[in-house]
């Protein structure tokens, strides 16, 4: 089906783990971007994507690393994984990256991550 | 002062009732506007589009005021199924990296 997927939508891990979290979309959008949303924080932007080979930084990337060697997938790796990393992420992506009323983003379901 | 200000909540509003939602904003240089809705450990969704004239879709409406810097939305006749977090989300015309979410507000609707 078309559409934004994440995995798993559950993690369990231990601190200094390695943890890659996965995020596929269908509609081939160019911009792809990964938050965390934290209570007290709303939702924060980690990386981003605005085509294929191209990844830039947000607001919160330390910690954190991305690749996207085809358009349809945005992985976001946790290098050494820490209890405040423990958070909900949302992978989104955009035709135009929210440039213009017509192009909001679509969020995939989320993965909730525990940092132990 | 943030970038993208809301009024956190919650709003309890009976079945029935009119409710608005103001949300303001710090950069005059933003030039998209939208309204996202996240329910309860759920992904925010598409909710609609702000445009300059304003716009309408059934039961909500949804307001810029460009000079003030505010956005509004407004839900008339508000059902149990609108209880939810309402995200004020603005984006400069530059920047991909300065998509702003807002922290949202949340409206539980009351039989």
């Amino acid at each position: 089906d078309a559409g934004i997927t994440q995995s798993p939508r559950y993690k369990i891990t231990e601190t200094g783990r390695q943890v890659t979290l996965m995020c596929h979309q269908t509609w081939s959008h160019s911009y792809m971007f990964w938050y965390r949303q934290d209570l007290g924080h709303g939702l924060r932007l980690i990386y981003y994507s605005a085509a294929a080979d191209i990844t830039d930084k947000g607001e919160v990337p330390d910690g954190y690393v991305v690749s996207r060697s085809k358009t349809e997938n945005f992985p976001l790796t946790l290098e050494s994984a820490t209890r405040s990393q423990t958070s909900v992420y949302f992978c989104a992506s955009s035709e135009r990256g929210g440039q213009g009323p017509n192009y909001g983003y679509t969020f995939g379901s989320g993965t909730r991550l525990t940092v132990v | 002062r943030k970038e993208v200000e809301q009024d956190p909540g919650p709003f309890n509003v009976p079945e029935g009732a009119t409710v608005a939602f103001n949300c303001t904003y710090s950069n005059s240089a933003s030039q998209s506007f939208f309204w996202y809705r996240q329910d309860c450990r759920k992904e925010p969704k598409l909710l609609m589009s702000v445009y300059s004239s304003g716009n309408e879709d059934g039961r909500f409406t949804a307001q810029l005021n460009r000079a003030s810097q505010y956005i509004s939305l407004l839900i008339r006749d508000s059902k149990l199924s609108d209880s939810a977090t309402y995200l004020c989300v603005v984006n400069s015309r530059t920047s991909y990296d300065k998509v702003i979410f807002g922290p949202g507000t949340s409206l539980s609707v009351i039989p």
